[in-house]
């Protein structure tokens, strides 16, 4: 089965607010995280990624946290905006494998 | 433009035949990707190729062939042993170099009629 999964498969969001899409794997040896964003009909495109070796990683809006004691990941939206709208899926690298792995998604709906 | 691309876009097959998926990239990467996602569902992992002439089963392979015989393309058989072939079919390509994130095709929506 997949390592990595999804506490919530559909999330909703005043516009404006802040959105945290949570994550969690399973796989101790992933060394590697991705979020990706996909709307609807498209392939998914990369939003950040982050190394294991780090806590903590910013972007435009967007903040990646990784907990590697209880295997947890996160990605926090600041201000969502109806853009934001889309499936968003974590994935990990599994460096032994060298594949890369999705979980099943979440899908922000943002409310006006 | 620097880019992954897979066609077509819509593709429709008669129960028994076999159909093939284009995927080609210019990104100059080694590792190719195949996914399957059905509605509401993730990305599940067909095959991959880390590199020219090898590729490996991923978590789904049965009833799915693909060759890589040029780094820019991996294409993607749907045989008529694949029991449910309806699906949305994504390509992707990344780096040989571990920890670097993969680039998705705009994929291949295959309908079984």
């Amino acid at each position: 089965g997949e390592s990595v999964g999804l506490h919530l498969p559909t999330l909703s969001v005043q516009e404006g607010d802040n959105s945290i899409i949570n994550c969690a794997y399973s796989n101790s040896a992933s060394d590697y995280f991705i979020w990706y964003k996909q709307e609807s009909g498209k392939g998914p495109q990369f939003i950040i990624d982050i190394r294991s070796n780090m806590d903590k990683r910013q972007g435009q809006r967007v903040t990646v946290l990784l907990n590697k004691t209880v295997k947890h990941l996160s990605l926090q939206i600041a201000a969502t905006q109806p853009g934001d709208s889309a499936v968003y899926f974590c994935a990990e690298n599994i460096s032994q494998d060298d594949k890369i792995i999705f979980g099943k998604g979440t899908r922000l709906h943002i409310l006006p | 433009d620097g880019g992954i691309t897979q066609s077509p876009k819509y593709l429709f097959r008669k129960e028994g035949q076999n159909v093939t998926l284009s995927c080609e990239q210019n990104l100059n990467h080694d590792a190719m990707y195949w996914y399957r996602q059905d509605p509401g569902q993730g990305l599940r992992l067909i095959y991959y190729s880390q590199i020219v002439n090898d590729f490996q089963k991923g978590d789904i392979a049965e009833g799915y062939s693909v060759s890589r015989e040029k780094k820019e393309s991996f294409p993607l058989t749907v045989t008529s042993a694949q029991k449910n072939p309806t699906a949305f079919y994504l390509c992707a390509s990344s780096a040989w170099d571990r920890n670097t994130e993969a680039f998705f095709g705009q994929g291949t929506r295959l309908t079984v009629v």
